[in-house]
């Protein structure tokens, strides 16, 4: 079953508004990490956030860990048309081999 | 951009026939892995490699086979291609410096199977 579920599924906002997505997991995790996918095209990676960071930037970037409540959030600030696309959360398991768990996505549509 | 290549990008093909993808990077990374994505489903991890000669199932191994004979190439191979495994198929690499760090994704292979 898959580990991180985003929420909300879709999201249209406009020019210069902020956007948010949540991703919930299940089991304990070492890192959680935020892709984008532009249609047609691969994954790009976006941010990194270790298991003992609660907050990290980059950019417009803004994202949070809660390992109590097994949730993570990405706040894209004054968004752009260009930010149209899916974003991913994605969980690296705290034991066993490094692989890489995604969630459904979050459709963002950021209009002019 | 990370040296990562899916061939083919596009493939359409029947029923009950063998299919091979191939996933070549230039990164000599240590982690590599095949995921497809389907609508309503995300990406779905299918095998990964942790080395050369090693690998591991995922969430949806059923029907699938990889081989991994040198670090820089892994090959997915659908034994008998059914309907069901029409989808888009990403491989990703990681772990060059630190192993439990980002992916990096190839541009994906679209496979039908008519």
């Amino acid at each position: 079953s898959q580990q991180g579920e985003e929420d909300p599924q879709a999201l249209s906002i406009q020019e210069g508004e902020n956007a948010t997505m949540n991703c919930s997991y299940k089991t304990s995790i070492n890192n959680l990490q935020w892709y984008r996918q532009n249609s047609g095209r691969g994954l790009v990676h976006l941010i990194l956030i270790r298991s003992n960071e609660r907050e990290k930037h980059s950019g417009r970037l803004r994202v949070t860990l809660d390992t109590s409540k097994k949730s993570s959030s990405l706040l894209i600030t004054a968004s752009r048309a260009a930010d149209t696309a899916s974003y991913f959360c994605a969980t690296d398991p705290l034991e066993g081999y490094s692989t890489l768990t995604f969630g459904k996505g979050t459709m963002l549509l950021v209009s002019p | 951009d990370a040296g990562i290549t899916q061939s083919p990008r596009h493939k359409v093909t029947e029923t009950g026939t063998p299919v091979t993808l191939r996933c070549h990077q230039t990164e000599n990374h240590r982690y590599m892995y095949w995921y497809r994505q389907d609508p309503g489903h995300g990406l779905r991890l299918i095998h990964y490699s942790y080395g050369v000669k090693d690998t591991d199932k995922g969430e949806v191994s059923d029907g699938y086979s990889v081989s991994r004979s040198k670090t820089e190439d892994f090959l997915l191979t659908l034994e008998s291609a059914t309907s069901s495994q029409t989808s888009v198929y990403f491989c990703a690499i990681r772990g060059q410096g630190q192993v439990r760090a980002e992916a990096f994704f190839g541009q994906g292979t679209r496979l039908t199977v008519v």
